[in-house]
C-alpha cells in the first residue's frame, strides 16, 4: 500500500518564526488533506488540497503530486500552533484516507 | 465545530466487554470513516461506508464491526475489549468518498 511520510518528526519554535512542514507519499494520490491536532485532541481541517497552492492567513499549502509531495507553511507561528500535523492521502478506488506519520510542532513563547 | 457528532466522548469498561461507539455525519454526508489512535500514535483507518455499504476495511480485528444505518449515521461495535483496544477513536464524513472530510470529537475508549 502507499506510504506516506512526513518530517520532521519534531520541530520546536519560538514564537514569530517560519516553518515548513513536509508530506512525501510514495504512489500516485487524488486527494491530500492536511489536518492539526490540538493539544486535546481535536483534529481541525487544514487544507483540502489535491494539487496547486492555496493560503488561509498565515497558514499556505502546496502539492506536487506529479513529483509525490505536499508542503504545509506556517508564518509568524504562535503557540496556539501547537499539536501535531497530519497529511492525509487518498488514492482513487480505495476509499480511504491514509494518515501519515505526523509532525510535532511545539511552539514556545 | 465539524458537524460530525460522537458519542460518547469518554467510556471507561473492563476488559471482556462490549461497547458501541456512534457517529452522526455531517448533513448531506453519504460517506463515513472509522480511525483509531492510541497513545501517542497515528491515525489507523478502520473501515469505511458509502450510502449504506462498506466500500472499504483496514486493519480492523474481528472483534470489532460497524455498520451505516439508513439515516446515515454509523455505529462501531467492539467485543471482548482488552487493554490494548484503549485509544481514541475518531469518526469522519464526506459527501462522497474522498471529498475533504471532516472528524468528529472522538471517543476516547479506556479499557481497565
Amino acid at each position: 500500500g502507499i506510504q506516506v511520510e512526513q518530517s520532521p518528526p519534531d520541530l520546536i519554535l519560538q514564537e514569530g518564526a517560519n516553518s515548513t512542514l513536509r508530506c512525501n507519499f510514495s504512489d500516485s494520490v487524488n486527494n491530500l488533506q492536511w489536518f492539526h491536532q490540538n493539544p486535546w485532541g481535536q483534529l481541525i481541517n487544514l487544507f483540502y488540497i489535491p494539487s496547486g497552492t492555496k493560503q488561509n492567513g498565515r497558514l499556505s499549502a502546496t502539492t506536487v503530486a506529479t513529483e509525490r509531495y505536499s508542503l504545509l507553511y506556517i508564518s509568524s507561528s504562535q503557540t496556539t500552533d501547537s499539536g501535531v500535523y497530519f497529511c492525509a492521502v487518498g488514492t482513487s478506488g480505495t476509499y480511504k484516507y491514509i494518515f501519515g506519520t505526523g509532525t510535532r510542532l511545539k511552539v514556545l513563547a | 465545530d465539524s458537524g460530525v457528532t460522537q458519542t460518547p466522548k469518554h467510556l471507561i469498561t473492563a476488559t471482556g466487554q462490549r461497547v458501541t461507539l456512534r457517529c452522526s455525519p455531517r448533513s448531506g454526508d453519504l460517506s463515513v470513516y472509522w480511525y483509531q489512535q492510541s497513545l501517542d500514535q497515528g491515525l489507523q483507518f478502520l473501515i469505511q461506508y458509502y450510502n449504506g455499504e462498506e466500500r472499504a476495511k483496514g486493519n480492523i480485528l474481528e472483534r470489532f464491526s460497524a455498520q451505516q444505518f439508513p439515516d446515515l449515521h454509523s455505529e462501531l461495535n467492539l467485543s471482548s475489549l482488552e487493554l490494548g483496544d484503549s485509544a481514541l477513536y475518531f469518526c469522519a464524513s464526506s459527501p462522497r468518498p474522498l471529498e475533504e472530510a471532516f472528524f468528529g470529537q472522538g471517543t476516547r475508549l479506556t479499557v481497565v
